[in-house]
């Protein structure tokens, strides 16, 4: 089954506590892409990488890193997690309009709460 | 980077069409427009998207205006499954970004 699996899909943590939330496809996707979703704001986009090693800022990045070592996964890390990155975080993979499925799937999501 | 404006909301009745419209009168040439929808939480699920021509699946029909400034998501029989937030978006050809706006709610009402 196609997918794209999120771990952990909820974590609460404490300010500082580095942390990593991990994202793999099974699709062979050249796209990944995070984003989090806060009330009133809809999804925004954190980082993206359209293959392996390249990997490009969204629209919110401070705060967040990420690495495309592996075409399959895409991990999500914070470095020293703020109460202001208490959020719920999404995955998600395609591939290049026109080549192939040109959806964008989406993991299920992972709600963090930074203490 | 073009935007995307919706109404906050809109109600339904079981079997009727619900028609969600959508702005985005600074869409580029190259810029797709992209129907999701998300239903309490879980992921944004893929409903249909265009370039110009208008577009249906077997989920939705899109309506795509000749200047492409505007479209429509029609669903021809909406049932209660389908309440849910529906998110218009654009995507840049050759990049993986989704531009989301603040989304249309939908309630079907039996």
């Amino acid at each position: 089954e196609a997918q794209v699996t999120q771990n952990p899909r909820y974590l609460i943590t404490v300010t500082g506590k580095k942390l990593t939330v991990t994202c793999s496809q099974n699709m062979n996707h050249e796209y990944m892409s995070w984003y989090r979703q806060d009330p009133g704001l809809g999804l925004r986009q954190i980082y993206y990488s359209m293959n392996v090693e390249v990997t490009d800022k969204g629209d919110v990045p401070e705060g967040y890193k990420v690495s495309r070592k592996e075409k399959r996964n895409f991990p999500l890390i914070l470095e020293s997690p703020s109460p202001n990155q208490t959020s719920l975080y999404f995955c998600a993979s395609s591939s290049p309009i026109g080549q192939g499925a040109d959806e964008q799937y989406f993991g299920p999501g992972t709600r963090l709460t930074v203490t | 980077d073009a935007k995307t404006t919706q109404p906050t909301s809109m109600d339904c009745a079981e079997g009727r069409a619900a028609n969600l419209p959508c702005n985005h009168s600074t869409i580029s040439g190259n810029e797709y427009v992209y129907w999701y929808r998300q239903i309490h939480s879980q992921g944004p699920q893929y409903i249909i998207h265009g370039l110009k021509n208008n577009e249906t699946n077997e989920m939705a029909s899109l309506i795509i205006t000749e200047d492409r400034k505007s479209s429509t998501l029609i669903l021809p029989h909406a049932t209660l499954r389908d309440t849910a937030v529906y998110y218009c978006i654009v995507r840049v050809v050759g990049t993986d970004k989704l531009i989301f706006g603040t989304g249309t709610r939908l309630q079907v009402f039996p």
